[in-house]
């Protein structure tokens, strides 16, 4: 049992180039989560999934992009990356809101560095 | 909307010693609250989780976690710190149907010899 996996871990990009982080699960999870890690900030919310073909933004959408196109594939595209953009990806699942599990299961990160 | 607060960014203890993590949280409807751990270069593990019933919630690692709604408080405890403690730690808050969890800018955990 793999969980959630994210590719690549570790990314250097130039500024304006454009990149997908790839995130896979395979517990048949509904609900997927990409958040941003940075220092002394906690885990911010950038887009979250409710299922297939259903996205949403959460509290920094800006600069990214999702689908959901299956059940297990969430990936996050930036599409002009920016200086700001450089922090620790983290993509997590859970099978509903309504469970009353409501426990996230984490990929091990996504290192990205914007120069 | 639901938030949590974490006093103190950085916390000491000696090995041996009460850890003490503290947690306030706000929330307009009933939470979720949790709390989850990160070693260095690896992603959040789930220590444990209140969501009804039981208000002294028991976790992994000898870790536990008392629901004070009074105090609007979810503070984590141990009663004797291993220097395997040491990591980054996070309160987390949601509600009950909530879609997402809130988290805590985190506290990180060191244990001295």
């Amino acid at each position: 049992n793999a969980g959630v996996t994210q590719t690549p871990k570790f990314r250097i990009l130039k500024i304006g180039q454009s990149m997908t982080l790839q995130c896979t699960q395979d517990m048949n999870h509904n609900y997927m989560y990409w958040y941003r890690q940075d220092p002394g900030m906690g885990l911010k919310l950038i887009y979250y999934s409710v299922g297939a073909g259903i996205t949403d933004k959460g509290e920094v959408p800006n600069g990214y992009n999702v689908s959901r196109s299956t059940t297990e594939d969430f990936p996050l595209r930036l599409e002009l990356a920016a200086p700001s953009q450089t922090s620790v990806y983290f993509c997590a699942s859970r099978m509903d809101a309504n469970s009353g599990a409501n426990v996230l299961t984490f990929g091990a990160g996504s290192r990205l560095t914007v120069l | 909307a639901q938030s949590v607060t974490q006093l103190g960014s950085h916390v000491s203890v000696s090995e041996g010693a009460l850890v003490l993590l503290r947690c306030n949280y706000s929330s307009s409807v009933p939470p979720y609250l949790f709390w989850y751990v990160q070693y260095p270069n690896q992603g959040l593990q789930l220590l444990l989780k209140y969501t009804t019933g039981a208000t002294l919630v028991k976790g992994i690692n000898g870790f536990e976690a008392e629901f004070k709604k009074s105090e609007t408080s979810f503070h984590l405890t141990k009663p004797s710190a291993h220097m395997s403690d040491a990591a980054e730690y996070f309160c987390a808050v949601s509600a009950q149907s909530g879609y997402a969890l809130n988290f805590g800018k985190g506290t990180s955990l060191l244990v001295t010899p």
